[in-house]
């Protein structure tokens, strides 16, 4: 059948902003979360990670919520800098390794 | 550390023929890796999980005889895709894990990806 293309929801910041990026995942059972930066024409780049057991974990500049009860997972990127502007995916580990990825969101930081 | 790569990273094919793609561990060794592939502005699709000495296993609705996966070493996953057609262009990207971390770290290395075009 015709394939259509998807529009990646876009988030604008201004640099110096906090920026939330959102993603609901689907299956109950998943027990770690990964957040991948993507930047053109490259593979995903590793964020942070996060396990079921936890709602919240904080690196460098980036924290990763998690809420089990609605599925539902943030990341927050503290001081956005325009070298962040990327595609941010989410990726839940469905078992025997398996990632499943969410549609994406497109960061763009203005300067 | 942790570092995946692919070659090449760019390959214009003519539509019929065969391609080959290469993902290497440089610094670990895989027992498992992972083929994605990724059209233009939507997300990653697990393709397949390619196993070091057995047979890969795809996921529902991928040809195994069109996307032919080799895993001879614990450093080397090839994928093939035979009688290429420009449907098949995308952004074919591997990753690996490092299971000297397992159980630590799940995370999964990812390649640079490689751009397929079919004319």
């Amino acid at each position: 059948g015709e394939s259509v293309g998807l529009h990646l929801p876009t988030l604008s910041v201004q640099e110096g902003d906090n920026s939330i990026i959102n993603c609901a995942y689907s299956n109950s059972a998943s027990d770690y979360f990964i957040w991948y930066k993507q930047e053109s024409g490259k593979g995903p780049q590793f964020i942070i990670d996060i396990r079921s057991n936890m709602d919240k974990r904080q690196g460098q500049r980036v924290t990763v919520l998690l809420n089990k009860t609605v599925k539902h997972l943030s990341l927050q990127i503290a001081a956005t800098q325009p070298g962040d502007s990327a595609v941010y995916f989410c990726a839940e580990n469905r078992g025997f390794q398996k990632l499943v990825f969410g549609t994406g969101t497109r960061l763009l930081v203005s300067p | 550390g942790a570092v995946v790569s692919q070659h090449p990273s760019r390959v214009i094919c003519k539509s019929g023929t065969s391609v080959k793609i290469e993902c290497r561990s440089l610094d670990f060794q895989a027992t498992t890796m992972f083929w994605y592939r990724q059209f233009p502005k939507q997300s990653l699709m697990l393709m397949a999980t390619s196993n070091e000495g057995s047979k890969a296993t795809y996921e529902q609705g991928v040809e195994k005889d069109k996307f032919l996966i080799n895993h001879a070493s614990l450093t080397l996953s090839t994928l093939t895709v035979t009688s290429a057609h420009p449907e098949d262009s995308s952004f074919y990207i591997c990753s690996a894990r490092d299971p000297q971390l397992a159980g630590l770290k799940e995370t999964q290395y990812f390649g640079p990806g490689t751009r397929l075009l079919v004319l």
